[in-house]
Formats: C-alpha cells, structure tokens, sequence
C-alpha cells in the first residue's frame, strides 16, 4: 500500500495568511494527488485533483503543486470559511489511501 | 444534480454484520467507481473499498476478509456489509462517487478523485 504522510498535522494561522500543506507518498504517485477539504461534521468536498487542477466552484486562491513523492496545497489568502481540516489522497492504485489530515486552525 | 444518502441501522452489537445503503439520486449509476469511506470520531479517513459497475472490486487489505461492497443497478443504490463487528469499527460511515476528472495527456488514463459525497452516517457497535 502507499503511504501518505501530511505535514504538519496542525495549523494555526491568521485571516489573510498564505498557508501551505505538504504531503509525501512512499513511492511515485505520477500527480495521481487529491485535496480535500473537511469542515466538522461535514462530508469531505473535493479541492483539487490530479495534484494541481482545481475543481469546479473552489476559489482560485487554492493551489496544488508537486510530483512525484512530494506534493502541496496553497491557501494565498486564508479566509474564514478555510478554517477546517485537509487530506491529501493518492489515486495512483488502491487501495486508495489518505493522508492523517492538517487541521488550519485561527491563530 | 447527482445526490447521495447513507442509510442503515446506527447500532449494531459486537460480532453482527454492519449493512449500510447509499442511495443515488439525480443520476443513474453509469460508469463510475462506488466508494465506501469512514472516519471514527476525531480521526482522519480511512478507505474501505470500492465497486465499479463493471463489477471490479477492490478493498482495503486490512478489512478485506469482512467486507463486501454490492451494487444494484435496478435500485440505483449500492452497499457496504461488514462482518463481525467490533468496537475499533464505530466510526461516520461515508459513500462517495469516484469520477474520471480529466485524462492524463495522451496516456488513455484518467485522473480519479471522489466529487460526490454522501453525508454521513454514524455507526455505533455496542452490546
């Protein structure tokens, strides 16, 4: 199975910081990267797919960038509704597998 | 536009079978990939496995002897059943459809990821 590691698992951050997330697979994964994005008690919603195409209706000041083993999501302007927690997920192969999660908490 | 709703029993007793349905509304069931996901409370996701309508399967290795993922194409719906149950299986139940969302170059391969999320539905194993 691959393994995807996220870091850093917490976040703080204020209104209008530009944050990133990073998150590692333990073996190429070819862009084959998904971002989401969890509000609490929510279902996830997809960000961003193929490790840098921004899904339909998400604000462009979300961005992903990597290859490889090493990948990273970009908030250029945090807002409020960013607050929330964010995985990574590899869709090379499956089992499909998740990162741990970064929860972007208010400084 | 296409909806889905996780239904079940919310409490099921240690060593029974966990049975949940997800119910597809707003579109048929077509050619896609039919995931289950679930999240214990405070914990990240983890994935259980997934269903084509091909009928390809594959499973998370570390719950692959107690799960099966069906599909019923003339309900429009699709189901996750997990066998002798235990405590470490309460969690929020997830569904979700695994889209094609843009080839990759020329390659003939496609990039996957999950658009389509159902709710959630919790479920607690307990005597």
């Amino acid at each position: 199975d691959i393994q995807m590691t996220q870091s850093p698992s917490s976040l703080s951050a204020s209104v209008g910081d530009r944050v990133t997330i990073t998150c590692r697979a333990s073996q190429s994964i070819y862009s084959y990267l998904n971002w989401y994005q969890q509000k609490p008690g929510k279902a996830p919603t997809l960000l961003i797919f193929g490790a840098s195409k921004l899904q339909s209706g998400v604000p462009s000041r979300f961005s992903g960038s990597g290859s490889a083993t090493d990948y990273s999501l970009t908030i250029s302007s945090v807002e409020p509704g960013d607050f929330a927690t964010y995985y990574c997920q590899q869709s090379f192969n499956a089992p499909r597998t998740f990162g741990q999660g970064t929860k972007l908490e208010i400084k | 536009q296409v909806q889905l709703q996780e239904s079940g029993p919310g409490l099921v007793k240690p060593l029974e079978t966990l049975s949940l349905t997800c119910s597809v509304s707003g579109d048929s069931i077509g050619i896609y990939y039919w995931n289950w996901i679930r999240q214990p409370a405070g914990k990240g996701l983890e994935w259980i496995g997934r269903l084509s309508t091909s009928g390809n399967t594959n499973y998370n290795p570390s719950l692959k002897s107690r799960v099966i993922i069906s599909l019923d194409t003339s309900k429009n719906l699709f189901s996750l059943e997990l066998t002798s149950v235990t405590a470490a299986d309460t969690a929020v139940y997830y569904c979700a459809r695994e889209d094609p969302m843009a080839a990759v170059g020329t390659t003939g391969y496609f990039y996957f990821a999950m658009d389509v999320w159902g709710q959630g539905s919790t479920v607690t194993v307990s005597s």
